[in-house]
């Protein structure tokens, strides 16, 4: 496709489910990236992919959150056993990843909320 | 730590007149710098980039931006704001070593005609 993609646009699940938001990036691009933007604040990074691999997992905020990606190219980030506290809408952005600072081209997000 | 500051939560600008929209960054060296808006319903797009170089940038839309070493900031700005400016504005620093992007919390700008 012409952008990123990510699916489901919204989802709505109870405390304790587990949920898996999807990620298409645009197609050629080897990076990949997962942000969280919770109401009011800013984008808080989550993981990085360089092609399959993941060497940059610091930003997780627990082991419930896991991420995987294949064929270089869709990406699935895995919240296992929600919590309130994971509402909020999650970002995917792909870029080039040929150098460093290139630019990221962003999904229109999913909408989770954990009720 | 790395840290990105947007002091203005919020801007309201009557349409016509000049904006500046405020970044601090707090960083070990000089990192890329970002600027991205946030329009209602639509995903993040790039307005302008400082990597090296010229310290005033030049983006889409009529936005510049400029690099100041000595004082840790990018401020965005822009002479004669349209309406469709109104959006949400984020600043953004890149880690020249390693992979981690940092977003400031962001600057709503309301435009009143």
């Amino acid at each position: 496709g012409a952008g990123v993609s990510q699916s489901p646009s919204n989802k709505v699940t109870e405390k304790g489910k587990d949920v898996e938001l999807r990620c298409d990036p645009i197609s050629g691009h080897t990076a990949l990236y997962w942000y969280r933007q919770r109401l009011g604040q800013g984008l808080e990074f989550l993981i990085y992919f360089q092609g399959n691999s993941a060497p940059d997992k610091s930003g997780l905020p627990s082991d419930r959150f896991s991420a995987e990606r294949t064929g270089e190219s869709v990406s699935t980030l895995t919240i296992q056993r929600t919590q309130q506290e994971d509402s909020a809408v999650y970002l995917c952005a792909s870029s080039l990843g040929v150098a460093k600072g290139d630019e990221q081209f962003f999904g229109p997000g999913t909408r989770l909320t954990v009720l | 730590a790395q840290s990105v500051t947007q002091p203005d939560i919020h801007i309201t600008v009557s349409e016509g007149a000049s904006l500046e929209l405020r970044c601090n960054y707090s960083y070990g060296a000089t990192p890329y710098l970002f600027w991205y808006v946030q329009s209602p319903g639509q995903g993040l797009q790039l307005l302008l980039k400082y990597f090296s170089g010229d310290t005033l940038v030049q983006g889409i839309k009529g936005f510049e931006a400029e690099f100041k070493r000595s004082q840790s900031s990018f401020n965005l700005r822009k002479p004669s704001v349209h309406w469709s400016d109104a959006a949400e504005y984020f600043c953004a620093v890149g880690a020249k070593t390693g992979n981690q992007f940092y977003f400031g919390t962001g600057t709503s700008l309301t435009v009143i005609p």
